[in-house]
């Protein structure tokens, strides 16, 4: 049973350009959302996270936006750059929880 | 900067074969994780631990030990290894308990290939 679900198993986007990269959950206990990114041959990196109760928390060019009532949230690159080409996970917990529900991730393509 | 070490990055062993696979992180952070990597299935939590001698099972822990005899090592076992156990092994450490809160740092990954 997948609780976090990333539809789009990749994505290409032209350099500059806005990237929208989207994850659903079902389990509504959780509580806390991240988002990592991966290039290949190394672990994964802490992007950006937001709390339930919040619905948008900005970092830079990145930009998470939660929306609880649908259970979905969603990661916006602006501007897009090449060095974002990767492989993009989000995940979630549910309060005090040392686990982290990760989704099946979504590989982003900058085309220069 | 917290330094996640993982001892091989890349491993081929043979089917029955007992595995090991180590991991130390450098920032005494109390928790330690062992995922696994496939495709089109994300990272899945075999162990964790958030104490010395402690750990608790994840969502695929069958096939799987662990063991934290210190605070900065986390060892994942394959007691026989079979062909379905190949994978992307990936450790990882958290400062505390609220794993929503406290980010997850990865290590470089483990490739292993059983044959």
């Amino acid at each position: 049973d997948q609780q976090v679900k990333q539809n789009s198993p990749s994505l290409s986007v032209q350099e500059g350009r806005i990237s929208i990269l989207n994850c659903d959950y079902t389990n509504s206990m959780f509580d806390y959302f991240l988002w990592y990114k991966k290039y290949p041959a190394e672990g994964p990196t802490f992007l950006i996270s937001i709390s339930s109760i919040k619905d948008k928390n900005e970092d830079g060019r990145f930009t998470v936006f939660l929306n609880k009532s649908a259970k979905h949230l969603s990661l916006h690159i602006v501007p897009s750059q090449p060095g974002d080409s990767a492989v993009y996970f989000c995940a979630a917990s549910d309060g005090g929880n040392e686990k982290l529900t990760f989704g099946t991730g979504t590989r982003l393509t900058i085309i220069p | 900067d917290v330094k996640v070490t993982q001892s091989s990055r890349y491993l081929v062993k043979r089917t029955g074969e007992k595995v090991f696979l180590e991991c130390v992180q450098d920032m005494d952070h109390e928790n330690m994780f062992w995922y696994r990597q496939d495709p089109g299935l994300g990272l899945r939590l075999i162990y964790f631990s958030y104490d010395v001698k402690m750990k608790e099972k994840g969502d695929i822990p069958e096939g799987y030990s662990v063991s934290r005899e210190k605070k900065e090592r986390f060892s994942l076992i394959l007691e026989s290894a079979s062909t379905n156990q190949t994978s992307m092994y990936l450790c990882a450490s958290s400062l505390n308990r609220q794993a929503g809160a406290s980010p997850l740092h990865f290590g470089n990954g483990t490739r292993l290939t059983v044959t």
